[in-house]
């Protein structure tokens, strides 16, 4: 089975900051990775598919890079609405996927 | 717009079959773009795969829970289910269902997800 790893598993970060998140697949994954925003209370929310590419209604603040096992998120100006906690999930066997722990966005 | 609604118990006994279905408005469960899946979240924990299905019934179980894990799908009701069983107090979390789409190999719908406590 193919684990995924985060890092950090939180940040603090102020509005206007540049967050980058690091998501580490245990074997290689191509692009075969998604990002998730998720707020307390609710269901996560898709920003990011096949590594690079931009949901439809996510603002371009949000930016994905990488290929083969690493992969990052990029916040390029964190918005008082970005603070949530961000998830990577591989697809290399979709549909069976698994989900990294999560990084946690709160202010500083 | 589509949307996804969780439906079942909030409140499981040890031991026994959680049962949930989650029903499909606002577009059909048997589009063959898509398949339909369960992640669940522990209180204060991260998010994990349950399972998917396919309009068709091909079914792909999370390994780890594959022993205890049945989804099914009604087209007829628009509506997939998920049955686990043997039940403890580790699979207390929220359920969501979400639809799987293929050409993103993400999921791009969630339901609102729904709270179930195992515990006598």
């Amino acid at each position: 089975d193919i684990q995924m790893t985060q890092s950090p598993s939180s940040v603090s970060a102020s509005v206007g900051d540049r967050v980058t998140i690091t998501c580490r697949a245990s074997q290689g994954i191509s692009s075969w990775l998604a990002w998730y925003q998720q707020k307390p209370g609710k269901a996560p929310k898709l920003l990011i598919y096949a590594a690079s590419s931009l949901q439809s209604g996510v603002p371009s603040r949000f930016s994905g890079s990488g290929s083969g096992t690493d992969f990052t998120l990029t916040i390029s100006s964190l918005q008082p609405e970005d603070f949530a906690t961000y998830y990577c999930q591989q697809a290399n066997s979709f549909p069976r996927v698994t989900f990294g722990p999560g990084t946690k966005v709160d202010i500083k | 717009q589509l949307q996804l609604q969780e439906s079942g118990p909030g409140l499981v006994k040890p031991s026994e079959t959680l049962s949930l279905t989650c029903t499909v408005s606002g577009g059909s469960i048997s589009s063959s773009s898509y398949y339909w899946g369960w992640i669940r979240q522990p209180p204060g924990k991260g998010l994990e795969w349950i399972g998917s299905i396919y309009y068709s019934g091909s079914t792909y179980y999370n390994p780890s829970l594959k022993s205890r894990v049945t989804i099914s799908v009604d087209t007829s009701k628009n509506q997939f289910s998920l049955k686990l069983s043997s039940v403890t107090a580790a699979d207390t979390a929220v359920y969501y269902c979400a639809r799987h789409a293929l050409d993103l190999e993400a999921f791009d719908i969630w339901g609102q997800g729904t709270m179930v406590t195992v515990s006598s």
